[in-house]
């Protein structure tokens, strides 16, 4: 079954850390890059962070820059994001999903979701 | 990086067509085909509508439709339906390797 499952989320106290997992299945995991977006509750989406298929590359937005960390285990067909220093608006549903490529580039496009791992920050 | 400037709320009769834009900037709309729309029901993961401005995943109902004229990219849903109640967010790549989104528009089917 082609499937992306989040794990991982929690309550966390502000300044605290937390690491999220994302498990694939069904597909060749290194035909994608791979990518964490969020939704804080009730708001639209924000993208996080891509690693590409390789792992050699990755990006992130300027509000989590410095603080959170895409990693990926090829072997394991999994990806993960480590968050450190969190704050109060890094409050939201975390998703994992894929991006689609070629042998060259990423095709820019989210064509699989898990179905998001809730991380609560509150002190 | 500001998001995309999408409406918060469009609305149709069951039948009726209805079109929502998303406007960025020549960094991102603009600049490169790479817009896609994604449809999110209550509680649900969003799914993918439509990739590369124009193109329609297997399975998505030819009823969505993009385009993109200038800074702006549209999705129109044509024939409306009840299921077609949900949230709606436009996606580009943007200059330098990043990735944004709208701001999200809740389609109502009166």
């Amino acid at each position: 079954q082609v499937q992306l499952v989040e794990s991982g989320g929690g309550l966390v106290k502000p300044g605290g850390s937390l690491r999220l997992s994302c498990a694939a299945s069904g597909f060749t995991f290194t035909d994608y890059y791979m990518t964490w977006i969020r939704q804080a509750p009730g708001k639209g989406l924000e993208w996080v962070t891509y690693i590409s298929s390789s792992g050699n590359t990755n990006y992130y937005a300027a509000s989590v820059e410095g603080r959170f960390t895409i990693s990926r285990d090829n072997a394991r067909t999994s990806v993960f994001l480590h968050m450190n220093s969190l704050r109060l608006e890094d409050a939201a549903v975390y998703y994992c999903a894929r991006i689609p490529r070629n042998n060259w580039q990423a095709y820019w496009y989210f064509d699989l979701w898990g179905r998001g791992s809730l991380v609560t920050v509150s002190s | 990086q500001s998001a995309l400037t999408q409406p918060p709320s469009a609305s149709g009769s069951p039948g009726q067509s209805v079109t929502i834009s998303c406007t960025g900037t020549s960094s991102d709309v603009g600049g490169y085909n790479y817009v896609s729309w994604y449809q999110q029901h209550p509680n649900e993961a969003p799914k993918l509508l439509i990739y590369e401005v124009i193109k329609r995943p297997s399975g998505v109902p030819d009823r969505f439709s993009g385009s993109k004229s200038g800074n702006t990219a549209s999705l129109t849903v044509s024939g409306l339906q009840a299921e077609d109640e949900a949230d709606y967010f436009c996606s580009s790549y943007a200059d330098v390797n990043k990735l944004i989104f709208g701001g999200g528009t809740k389609l109502t089917v009166l």
